[in-house]
């Protein structure tokens, strides 16, 4: 099963640092990703997404990078804020018959210092 | 704000009884999915209708259920509960006309069985 909750890698960063939080995936025939930050007693917030043809891929503050060869993820986080303090997980579309329910992976619980 | 409600925010009910959780997609969004967070087994993806028809089954126990209403809102039923059902339960949306459709979730409804 994933590893989530008490059980979550955590990442302590100080305000203002970069952040760099990883992701591994387990299915090669995963085209499309996604990066979500879940506050505490919310719901998963779409942060950014990628596809496979793309290694790389940048937002506000925020940078995907994919690679494929080895099946990992990153989200990186720029100047690190306290509003960014919350738990991220990778998610991945398996193609499967039009299936696009997300598989999640195992999330990383992000503490900003300030 | 995501664009998708789901009711009720808060529930609490007694073990062997039953309870709908309702949620309403983002406007325009045909797809529904629903996922099951716990402690221990972190974000569990249940089942996806797309327009009224199931589209795939993820770990959804035999003692729940859901269906897609023509107006596109849908219903998780949760009958015979258990203490170890008590969980946050998400819906989330998406248009899923094609790839790279981004998941929307709302802000779950939280479940305790005593």
């Amino acid at each position: 099963g994933e590893s989530v909750g008490l059980h979550l890698p955590t990442l302590s960063v100080q305000e203002g640092d970069n952040s760099i939080i990883n992701c591994a995936y387990s299915n090669s025939a995963s085209d499309y990703f996604i990066w979500y930050k879940q506050e505490s007693g919310k719901g998963p917030q779409f942060i950014i997404d990628i596809r496979s043809n793309m290694d790389k891929r940048q937002g506000q503050r925020v940078t995907v990078l994919l690679n494929k060869t080895v099946k990992h993820l990153s989200l990186q986080i720029a100047a690190t804020q306290p509003g960014d303090s919350a738990v991220y997980f990778c998610a991945a579309i398996i193609m499967d018959t039009g299936r696009r329910a997300l598989t999640f992976g195992s999330g990383t619980r992000l503490q900003v210092q300030p | 704000d995501s664009g998708v409600t789901q009711t009720p925010k808060h529930l609490i009910t007694a073990t062997g009884q039953r309870v709908t959780l309702r949620c309403s997609p983002r406007s325009g969004d045909l797809s529904v999915y629903w996922y099951q967070q716990s402690l221990d087994q972190g974000l569990q993806f249940l089942i996806q209708y797309y327009n009224g028809e199931e589209r795939a089954k993820g770990n959804i126990l035999e003692r729940f259920s859901a269906q897609q209403f023509p107006d596109l809102h849908s219903e998780l039923n949760l009958s015979s509960l258990e203490l170890g059902d008590s969980a946050l339960y998400f819906c989330a949306s998406s248009v899923a006309g094609g790839h790279g459709n981004t998941i929307y979730f709302g802000e779950g409804s939280w479940l305790t069985v005593v």
